[in-house]
């Protein structure tokens, strides 16, 4: 059975600009959650998608946004990048929701300069 | 409101070695859930278990073992006669099943097995 595949798996970009990260989930799973990695904050949670519906939100401003498509592949995008959205995005999949175990991704290297 | 504590930052032990990592959570609602992960140098978060609020039984996985005390709010992870391969930085997390859902990390603790 195929993991979590998430790409690209390094970007480089430049503030101002926008960028979307993709993830699909382990087939079968239905809900995708997000996560941002950083060494001064650690592990938060972004946001999940159920049936192509966002079913939570962690405390993030709205440049940062997604979308899961019926297939439950599931995009980010993040708006007007800053120097603190730098970090490592981490997608999860899971059966249904996120109480159950949930499967990550290698993640999306982004680096803003 | 939520919060997990994982005081130990690094923890270096000898192979073979016992090792226990803390987990302190915090919590008003009844039923959540706990899980700890493990991020090798790979990067790749890997599920090691997951355990609900009204089943306080320990559990044995091989060398690893978890210990679930509700009066303390902890839920700490014993591995026993560490290897190298086990040099990792592990993630103990609480999800509540009321309100928002949010999945809440601890800031993790960096293991180091050495030969």
């Amino acid at each position: 059975k195929a993991g979590v595949t998430q790409t690209p798996r390094y970007l480089i970009k430049t503030r101002g600009q926008q960028v979307t990260l993709s993830c699909s989930p382990i087939s079968g799973h239905r809900s995708v959650s997000w996560y941002q990695q950083t060494p001064g904050q650690g592990l938060q949670f972004l946001f999940e998608y159920f049936s192509e519906t966002q079913r939570n939100k962690g405390n993030f401003p709205g440049r940062f946004s997604g979308r899961q498509f019926s297939n439950s592949r599931s995009e980010m995008n993040v708006s007007t990048l800053e120097l603190g959205d730098s970090a490592l995005y981490l997608c999860a999949s899971s059966l249904e929701t996120r109480t159950y175990e949930q499967y990550f991704g290698p993640g999306t290297r982004l680096t803003v300069t | 409101a939520q919060k997990v504590t994982q005081a130990q930052t690094e923890i270096s032990v000898v192979e073979k070695e016992d090792v226990t990592l803390d987990c302190v959570y915090e919590t008003r609602d009844t039923t959540y859930y706990l899980f700890w992960y493990k991020q090798p140098p790979s990067g790749e978060l890997v599920f090691l278990i997951r355990r609900n609020s009204f089943d306080e039984q320990n559990e044995i996985s091989g060398r690893y073992s978890w210990n679930f005390q509700k009066s303390t709010s902890s839920f700490n992870f014993t591995i026993t006669a560490s290897q190298v391969v086990d040099s990792a930085v592990y993630f103990c997390a609480l999800e509540a099943a009321s309100g928002t859902y949010k999945y809440i990390f601890g800031t993790g603790t960096r293991l180091k097995v050495l030969a």
